[in-house]
C-alpha cells in the first residue's frame, strides 16, 4: 500500500460524457501527478500540481483539467470523452516534487472505459 | 516519438537465474533514471534508481546500470524469484530547473516472468 487513494476503481462511461476522477496524496505529500496508461501508448504523464499550484504540463488534452483543492487532494476532470480516452489513470504523489530524485509513490489507478 | 524504450515486451527466466531488463532512451537531458515493478490492479512501484553521475547502483538482488555514452540502462535482479514477476518499467526524468521538474517519462514495460 503506496499511502496514496484512489476513487473510483472503475468507471464505465459515454462517449461526450465529463467525468471526474479523484486522488488523495500521502500523507504530507505536497506534489500531485497524473498519469494516464493506454495500452498503445503506455504511462503518459499528464499533469502535476505542487501545493494547490500547476507545476508541469505534460501531455493533457485541452479537454482534460486538473485541480489540487488547500487539503492536498486532486481531481482530474475528463470532459467530450472519446472511445481513445479509455485507460487507466494513476495518480502520484512526492514530498516536494521539486527534484528528479524524488520518489514517486503511485495510487491503484482508475480504469476508466467510454462505450 | 518514444523517448524511453524497452524492446523486450516480455522475458522468461528461470528461477535463481540471473534477470536482466533493458532499456534504451533518446533525450540526453534526461539525468535521473528509474526502474519500477508492476503488478496487476496495482500502481507502479518504485525499485531502485540511478543518477546520471553514476554508472552502477545496488539496492539487495536489484542492481541498476548505465551507460551514458550507449544512452543504455539495464536491471539485473539476482537471484531471480517467483515474486520478481511483474511488469518492470523503466522511467527517466529531466532535473529541476527552476521550473518544476516534469513528470517521469517511462518505456511501455517488459513483462518477466520467473519459472519454477
Amino acid at each position: 500500500d503506496s499511502g496514496v487513494t484512489q476513487t473510483p476503481k472503475h468507471l464505465i462511461t459515454a462517449t461526450g460524457q465529463r467525468v471526474t476522477l479523484r486522488c488523495s496524496p500521502r500523507s504530507g505529500d505536497l506534489s500531485v501527478y497524473w498519469y494516464q496508461q493506454s495500452l498503445d501508448q503506455g504511462l503518459q504523464f499528464l499533469i502535476q500540481y505542487y501545493n494547490g499550484e500547476e507545476r508541469a504540463k505534460g501531455n493533457i488534452l485541452e479537454r482534460f483539467s486538473a485541480q489540487q483543492f488547500p487539503d492536498l487532494h486532486s481531481e482530474l476532470n475528463l470532459s467530450s470523452l472519446e472511445l481513445g480516452d479509455s485507460a487507466l489513470y494513476f495518480c502520484a504523489s512526492s514530498v516536494e516534487g521539486g527534484l528528479a530524485e524524488e520518489t514517486q509513490y503511485f495510487g491503484p489507478g482508475t480504469r476508466l472505459l467510454v462505450l | 516519438d518514444q523517448q524511453v524504450k524497452q524492446n523486450s515486451p516480455s522475458l522468461s527466466v528461470q528461477e535463481g537465474r540471473i534477470s536482466i531488463l533493458n532499456c534504451d532512451y533518446t533525450n540526453s537531458m534526461f539525468d535521473y533514471f528509474l526502474w519500477y515493478k508492476k503488478y496487476p490492479a496495482e500502481g507502479p512501484t518504485f525499485l531502485i534508481s540511478i543518477s546520471s553521475i553514476k554508472d552502477k547502483n545496488e539496492d539487495g538482488r536489484f542492481t541498476v546500470f548505465l551507460n551514458k555514452s550507449a544512452k543504455h540502462l539495464s536491471l539485473h535482479i539476482v537471484p531471480s524469484q517467483p515474486g520478481d514477476s511483474a511488469v518492470y518499467f523503466c522511467a527517466a526524468i529531466e532535473g529541476y530547473s527552476g521550473g518544476g521538474a516534469d513528470g517521469l517519462t517511462f518505456g511501455k514495460g517488459t513483462h518477466l516472468i520467473i519459472q519454477p
